[in-house]
């Protein structure tokens, strides 16, 4: 079965530091990935798009095929990095509309 | 541009009942998808709909269904509610261009109470 894995449910970090965001997912094809995230109080929104490298906030992601994993980094977080991040690659062909979310890590930056 | 719209804000329902909620997506995007989100399952796909007709549909029973209008709005129902159906519904549009992966906006959500 298609499966997308986020092992971390929360992540404390201080600011400044180096974060990682793991993200791991089974599927034998090519896929097309994204991370999203939510703000509080604000709406699920695109943080990035591997095939694009679509960004915001100074965010990346490698995609390694032969590890299946898209890990999201920032080399010095910030504050307002806190949030929760949503991997939510596409498994398959054209997605019409279907993302497969991962569970969510929760970041929390410390000052 | 205003952002996708979703109305009520908040619903409680009993038991047994049904539901709509409806879903404005932002202007000229003609796809229209429907999520849930639940602490336990997180975000899980319902269905989409592109110019009035279903394209894609997740694993949930009969119970949930939609639809799409001429002008992209779309409303999903739950019928005959249960508990388990409390949950944050969540719409999420896109243009709807053919054969592309593209980006999702989402709304604000519809926050369901089944008592």
């Amino acid at each position: 079965a298609q499966r997308v894995t986020q092992p971390e449910k929360l992540l404390s970090v201080f600011k400044g530091a180096p974060v990682e965001l793991k993200c791991n997912y089974s599927y034998s094809g090519s896929p097309e990935l994204f991370w999203y995230v939510q703000y509080s109080r604000q709406r699920l929104q695109l943080l990035l798009r591997h095939i694009s490298r679509e960004s915001i906030k100074g965010f990346t992601a490698d995609l390694n095929k032969g590890e299946t994993s898209f890990h999201l980094k920032k080399p010095f977080a910030q504050e307002e990095d806190s949030a929760m991040y949503y991997c939510a690659p596409i498994l398959g062909g054209t997605s019409y509309g279907k993302l497969t979310f991962g569970q969510g890590t929760i970041l929390t930056v410390h000052p | 541009k205003a952002g996708v719209t979703q109305t009520p804000r908040y619903l409680i329902k009993t038991r047994g009942q049904q539901v709509t909620l409806s879903c404005s997506p932002i202007s000229g995007h003609r796809s229209v998808s429907w999520y849930q989100q639940t602490p336990g399952q997180g975000l899980q796909f319902l269905f989409e709909y592109f110019s009035e007709t279903q394209r894609n549909k997740g694993n949930f029973p009969g119970r949930f269904s939609g639809r799409q209008f001429s002008n992209s709005r779309s409303e999903m129902n739950v019928s005959t509610l249960e508990l388990g159906d409390s949950a944050l519904y969540l719409c999420a549009s896109s243009p709807g261009h053919r054969g592309a992966n593209e980006k999702l906006f989402f709304g604000s959500g519809t926050q369901l109470s089944v008592l």
